[in-house]
């Protein structure tokens, strides 16, 4: 089974709207994070947000916000005022286990289109 | 300058030849990754290293190798191309608190 699972492999938003990128993960660890890569049609890989399982805040980075359910464990990525340059692969990775057992676990990407 | 960095960015070779791809990085970190993308399948892990001398298989370690010469590089070869290893290949390191990744820009290899 999936232990990240990106629901959306298509997304389109018009230019200035906010946008919602869901990611739901599975995982019996108590202490894991989640982070958010944008990967734009370039192909290099850009870290965008990480939220950790104690945090108890969502986590926050200029137009990103992570909406961090941790009873639903979902971390759905919010883009606000989308922008052009946000047209990109997006993917939800999640880390758990521990010391040398620590792995990244990736979700399949949802592709966005912002529309001008 | 790039704290990861990937060389060749691009190639191409034959079936059957053997290619090396290389990695170094600046960010001093002890943890460093070879992952091959492929359209709709993500990132698979290759290989994985934790410091010079303990190096690990991914999810899909066949037909690749590594070698870690030093903590600042690790290199990955293709022993002998086939034309299914044509994809993108990114190296990376993890931070050794919060796991995050700092990758390279990528490989872009076919192999006709």
């Amino acid at each position: 089974a999936q232990k990240i699972t990106q629901t959306q492999p298509g997304m389109f938003v018009q230019e200035k709207e906010a946008v919602t990128l869901d990611c739901t993960y599975d995982t019996s660890d108590q202490s894991y994070g989640l982070f958010w890569y944008k990967q734009p049609s370039s192909g290099e890989m850009i870290f965008l947000i990480y939220q950790g399982s104690y945090d108890e805040q969502n986590a926050t980075e200029g137009r990103y916000s992570l909406n961090f359910q941790k009873a639903r464990k979902s971390a759905n990525l919010v883009i606000s005022a989308s922008q052009l340059g946000d047209s990109a692969m997006y993917f939800c990775a999640m880390r758990e286990g521990d010391g040398n057992n620590r792995k990244l676990i990736w979700g399949l990407g949802t592709s966005l289109a912002v529309n001008p | 300058d790039a704290d990861v960095t990937q060389t060749p960015r691009n190639r191409i070779t034959k079936t059957g030849k053997r290619i090396m791809l290389e990695c170094s990085q600046t960010k001093g970190h002890d943890r460093m990754y070879w992952y091959r993308q492929d359209p709709g399948l993500g990132l698979r892990l290759i290989y994985y290293s934790f410091d010079v001398k303990d190096i690990n298989k991914g999810e899909i370690s066949d037909g690749y190798s590594v070698s870690r010469q030093a903590q600042a590089k690790f290199s990955l070869s293709l022993e002998s191309a086939i034309p299914n290893q044509t994809a993108l290949y990114f190296c990376a390191t993890s931070d050794p608190i919060f796991y995050e990744q700092y990758f390279g820009p990528g490989t872009r290899l076919t192999v006709t």
